[in-house]
């Protein structure tokens, strides 16, 4: 089974600065996805950026990008010029094939004007 | 393209009474999710459609949690006799599933928010 742990329950930067959200898993294959969802306060959860295991090439998305460490089994997401916006609670996702998404428990981003 | 909805957004009710939760995903998409997300919690699957079939509900509590989706469109989460523990946000979501389409994103409703007193 996998599972997915983020060990951060909560981090705060202040706005413009750069913060590093971490996030590791466990699993026995070679070929999955990762993903990065964003949960505002009331409101939907939205994917922030995605990465496939088989690209070495950590993917970026505007401000938002990810340290891929696969041998390591580590997917740390990176927010540079962090915005008010970008207080929600932020949780790593594991998905294998064309299964579920296993989520960690989240980590909840406060942005300090 | 409309996303994800749900009804109802917010629903209270006492221990023993039952609820009925209610999604229609994107159009098109073949795979249906029910997320239950407990409060400082992760959302946890508690069973995935692929058209109108069953493929994982290894995680659902079968002697008071139902689901289905008849049609293959939308679906309906219902909970028989509720408990204070069944008090949390329940999530659908939605994907193209098993298709040269999927890029294994899920595209989620808002939530219906669970009070159970």
């Amino acid at each position: 089974a996998q599972t997915v742990t983020q060990s951060q329950p909560e981090m705060s930067v202040q706005e413009a600065e750069t913060v590093t959200l971490s996030c590791t898993y466990d699993t026995s294959e070679s070929d999955y996805y990762l993903f990065w969802y964003k949960q505002p306060p009331s409101r939907q959860m939205i994917l922030v950026i995605r990465q496939e295991a088989y690209k070495q090439q950590n993917a970026t998305e505007n401000r938002f990008s990810v340290n891929f460490q696969k041998a390591a089994k580590s997917f740390s997401l990176k927010i540079s010029d962090s915005q008010l916006g970008d207080a929600a609670m932020y949780f790593c996702a594991f998905s294998f094939g064309n299964e579920k998404l296993t989520f960690g428990t989240g980590t909840r981003l406060t942005i300090i004007p | 393209e409309a996303g994800v909805a749900q009804s109802p957004r917010y629903k209270i009710i006492e221990k023993r009474q039952s609820v009925a939760f209610w999604c229609n995903p994107i159009s098109g998409h073949a795979t249906l999710y029910w997320y239950q997300q407990i409060l400082g919690q992760g959302p946890k699957l508690l069973i995935q459609f692929q058209n109108n079939g069953v493929v994982d509900d290894s995680q659902l509590p079968k002697d008071r949690f139902s689901a289905e989706r008849l049609k293959g469109v939308d679906s309906t989460l219902k909970i028989q006799p509720a408990k204070l523990e069944d008090s949390a946000v329940y999530l659908c979501a939605s994907s193209h599933g098993w298709s040269n389409r999927n890029t294994g994103e899920l595209f989620f409703g808002e939530g219906s928010r669970l009070t159970v007193l």
